[in-house]
């Protein structure tokens, strides 16, 4: 079974640029997460997906953050435009259902200069 | 507010020695801890899980210990190889909260052969 994809893996970008980040889920699995992995902290859950539904945002910066999950499979978050202090490793996971073992792919690192 | 701590940033075992890695938490409404351990450029993968109704769970070489009273976990890796080091994260998550996870800020253990 192939794990959870992400792309690119790194990135960087000038500040007050945008950036787009993809992930790819395991198959089957209906809901999605994305986390924020500051450089010395643990991962910080920015949105969860049930399907293409938003389950919890609040968390998500959205004057500069957005999410979107079309189609209840793949899903990009995107950063607009982005600030120093978003330098960081995204993490997207998923998992059949809610509250069920979370499975992460490999992070996108995103350094802001 | 740190909901999930781990006090050490770092610990340092001998291999086949016994490595005992602890994690405190202040919210009485979790009901569900897990363990993810995580090698460099790569996602947290999921070690070992333990729900608040037991004390302990145990897979292989790894065994988890909770003690609720005292708001503690522990997760025991005997022997403890080389390939064992890595950051390991505790998380936790509450019913009710649609499956989010909040992370410690991580351990990172060396085990020296």
């Amino acid at each position: 079974e192939a794990g959870v994809a992400q792309s690119p893996r790194y990135k960087i970008i000038e500040k007050r640029q945008s950036v787009a980040f993809w992930c790819n889920p395991i198959s089957g699995h209906a809901t999605l997460y994305w986390y924020q992995q500051i450089l010395g902290q643990g991962p910080k859950l920015l949105i969860q997906f049930q399907n293409n539904g938003v389950v919890d945002d609040s968390q998500l910066p959205k004057d500069r953050f957005s999410a979107e999950r079309l189609k209840g499979v793949d899903s990009t978050l995107k950063i607009q435009p982005a600030k120093l202090e978003d330098s960081a490793v995204y993490l997207c996971a998923s998992s059949r259902g809610q509250q069920e073992t979370q499975y992460f792919g490999p992070g996108t690192r995103l350094l802001v200069l | 507010d740190q909901q999930v701590k781990q006090n050490s940033p770092s610990l340092s075992v001998q291999e086949g020695r016994i490595s005992i890695l602890n994690c405190d938490y202040t919210n009485s409404m979790f009901d569900y801890f897990l363990w993810y351990k995580k090698y460099p450029a790569e996602g947290p993968t999921f070690l070992i899980s333990i729900s608040s109704i037991k004390d302990k769970n145990e897979d292989g070489r790894f065994t988890v210990f909770l003690n609720k009273s005292a708001k503690h976990l522990s997760l025991h890796i005997v022997p403890s190889q080389p390939g064992d080091s890595a950051v390991y994260f505790c998380a936790a998550h509450y019913g009710g909260s649609q499956g989010n996870l909040i992370f410690g800020k991580g351990t990172k253990l060396s085990v020296k052969p």
